[in-house]
């Protein structure tokens, strides 16, 4: 599985897009792009997945780029509730290992 | 909605106590796996499962066992607690969704062995 590279940190005001990007520059062509969180003392969560179109759901927006080596997840309206550190992930389907790296710790603020 | 159930939140063992830690899933995942996550190491994968008796080592296997003996259910075993072990484990089940494969974790155990 291809590494990835996060911020450490990031903050965003409250009711306002946060924007997280992610570098996996080393990603091939069947390698999916997983975005997790994890709140504070909880199982990370699942938010979204995609392998080359920008893909949304009812959580967030995952922008790929053309090249793939990169990627956005866009929170179009934070709250307070989605500070939590946020994990990008590649993987390819039906490998059982899911590496985890230090991810983003996102810091919405009132 | 997907639930995995772990069945503490909060556990204190001793050192040479033999530990289980339970999970279980409600969505009929093929996949169930066990990491354990401590500060500045991320999530590490000990023991993943991809069908019933069936078990793979992970990165870091060594000081516990499993066992899956139902579909759903799928335990952690430290054979001899040590103080290393002192983690939040997390358990995770899996399915194949929309071209890749989706993880579904728990709420977590935080063990503290003394």
């Amino acid at each position: 599985d291809a590494k990835t590279t996060q911020p450490p940190s990031m903050d965003c005001a409250e009711g306002r897009a946060a924007n997280l990007p992610c570098n996996h520059s080393t990603i091939s062509g069947n390698e999916y792009v997983y975005w997790y969180r994890q709140i504070h003392s909880q199982g990370p969560q699942y938010i979204i997945h995609g392998l080359k179109n920008n893909e949304t759901n009812e959580m967030a927006s995952l922008i790929i780029t053309e090249d793939r080596k990169s990627s956005t997840l866009i929170l179009p309206h934070a709250t307070l509730r989605d500070t939590a550190v946020y994990y990008c992930i590649v993987r390819v389907p039906g490998g059982f290992k899911t590496i985890f790296g230090a991810g983003t710790r996102l810091f919405v603020k009132a | 909605d997907v639930k995995v159930t772990q069945s503490s939140r909060y556990l204190v063992k001793r050192t040479g106590e033999k530990v289980f830690l339970e999970c279980v899933q409600d969505m009929d995942h093929e996949n169930m796996f066990w990491y354990r996550q401590d500060p500045g190491l991320g999530l590490r994968l000990i023991y993943f499962s991809y069908d019933v008796k069936m078990k793979e080592k992970g990165d870091i296997p060594e000081g516990y066992s499993v066992s899956r003996e139902k579909k759903e259910r799928f335990s952690l075993i430290l054979e001899s607690a040590s103080t290393n072990q002192t983690s939040m484990y997390l358990c995770a089940s899996s399915t194949p969704m929309g071209g890749g494969e989706t993880q579904y974790f728990g709420p977590g155990t935080r063990l503290t062995v003394l």
